[in-house]
């Protein structure tokens, strides 16, 4: 199985601190595309942004940017100036068939 | 605008009982459909997929099973459930064929004691 992989399991920052989440994904296609899902305590899955393979620029979003690599099979998700609303468990996931990561539960202390 | 609901949102069942949980998709058509199951503190597992009516594609071998009556109706059952069903499930569509963005319902937590 073409997996994905998220290494680190739980991250607890201090609120302002930049925190980067690891991706690192298997797959043998040419084309595919990736994902980064929020899910707050709610549990309600959240879309956050989804990259092309061929798309290598990386992306910018208010204080959340990503960082794709192709050569090292990387798609990482970096929070800027962290705020305590940021704690959630968040998902990696390649595509077509989705497959997940299994998730960083980020924690923001106040 | 489109919207996904599944129900119910919680569920406490004995081993052995039956399990019926539904998921309906408003406002598209000939949606794929999926169901998740998310174990207490681990990751995603896609448990079916169905790209049509009566079409479903299962990834992990288990006593669950799922069936689409219709075409934005998603069921996911069980004729008994074991202690290892427990956990939070999934429902979500995409738009067509590719890897659009996956839309998902509420969830449903489901205890099995």
């Amino acid at each position: 199985a073409q997996k994905v992989t998220q290494a680190q399991t739980e991250i607890s920052v201090v609120e302002k601190e930049d925190v980067t989440l690891d991706c690192v994904y298997e797959t043998r296609d040419t084309t595919y595309y990736l994902f980064w899902y929020k899910q707050p305590p709610s549990g309600e899955l959240v879309f956050l942004i989804r990259r092309n393979s061929f798309d290598e620029q990386n992306e910018i979003s208010g204080r959340y940017s990503w960082n794709f690599q192709k050569s090292t099979s990387s798609f990482n998700f970096t929070i800027t100036a962290s705020q305590v609303v940021d704690s959630a468990v968040y998902f990696c996931a390649r595509g077509n068939m989705l497959t997940f990561g299994g998730g960083t539960r980020l924690m923001v202390k106040p | 605008s489109q919207t996904i609901h599944q129900w119910p949102a919680t569920l406490v069942q004995p081993v052995g009982s039956p399990l019926s949980l539904e998921c309906t998709v408003e406002g598209t058509s000939n949606p794929n459909l999926y169901w998740y199951r998310q174990a207490a503190g681990r990751g995603l597992q896609l448990l079916f997929y169905s790209v049509g009516i009566g079409q479903i594609s299962s990834e992990v071998p288990q006593n669950l099973s799922a069936s689409r009556p219709q075409d934005r109706q998603f069921i996911l059952s069980s004729k008994k459930l074991l202690l290892s069903d427990s956990g939070f499930y999934l429902c979500a569509w995409t738009r067509g064929r590719g890897s659009g963005e996956l839309f998902f319902g509420e969830g449903s937590r489901l205890t099995v004691l």
